[in-house]
């Protein structure tokens, strides 16, 4: 899988937009971006992914730019809730079941 | 439904000892995962079960390691003559039906410590 490259730690303040960003500037055509997130004392858990389109769900935005070497995940309404470590994933489907984990970024949400 | 559990959420060994840590995966789940992550770091794979078959044991760091699903559902994993180093968090992870585009859900985790 390619390398990613992430800032080790982030603040935001409760209530704005969380912005992360991930370098993956190796990353193969059929490498997806996947991001999940870490909560203190809980398991990883999924967050969303997706191939060059911008993708949207209930819990976060992630837009890939055209080059696809890097990506933003965006909380649009932090909340203290949403203090964790994020990870930024790559991955191919065919290269196997496993995730790869890097260091990733603890966001610090401040009241 | 009931997530992913795990047990003991705590394990204090001293070093040499044989552990065992349980994984009891989402039911329904063909696929089983184990990772560890040592402090301040991410999560490490160690081995990937489809049904009772250890489909990719690539990332167990050596014999001292192995893990058992003999029904397809519950999950053992087994570690020999603990060494310190093996002091990490043991998580388990369940996803559907072992498709890589599943999505894997992780359980809190073991957090084994060798004295």
């Amino acid at each position: 899988d390619a390398k990613t490259t992430q800032p080790p730690s982030m603040d935001c303040a409760e209530g704005r937009a969380a912005n992360l960003p991930c370098n993956h500037s190796t990353i193969s055509g059929n490498e997806y971006v996947y991001w999940y997130r870490q909560i203190h004392s809980q398991g990883p858990q999924y967050i969303i992914h997706g191939l060059k389109n911008n993708e949207t769900n209930e819990m976060a935005s992630l837009i890939i730019t055209e080059d696809r070497k890097s990506s933003t995940l965006i909380l649009p309404h932090a909340t203290l809730r949403d203090t964790a470590v994020y990870y930024c994933i790559v991955r191919a489907h065919d290269a196997g079941n496993m995730l790869t984990f890097g260091g990733g970024t603890r966001l610090m949400v401040k009241p | 439904g009931a997530g992913v559990s795990q047990t003991p959420s705590n394990k204090v060994t001293e070093k040499g000892k044989y552990v065992e840590l349980r994984c009891d995966p989402i039911s329904g789940h063909t696929a089983l995962y184990w990772y560890r992550q040592s402090l301040g770091q991410g999560p490490e794979f160690l081995i990937y079960f489809q049904g009772t078959g250890a489909a990719d044991d690539s990332g167990l760091p050596n014999d001292r390691f192995f893990a058992v699903r003999p029904e397809g559902s519950v999950s053992t994993l087994k570690i020999q003559r603990t060494e310190r180093g093996d002091s990490a968090v043991y998580l388990c992870a369940s996803s559907s039906s072992g498709l890589v585009t599943d999505t894997q859900y992780f359980g809190p985790g073991t957090r084994l410590t060798v004295l």
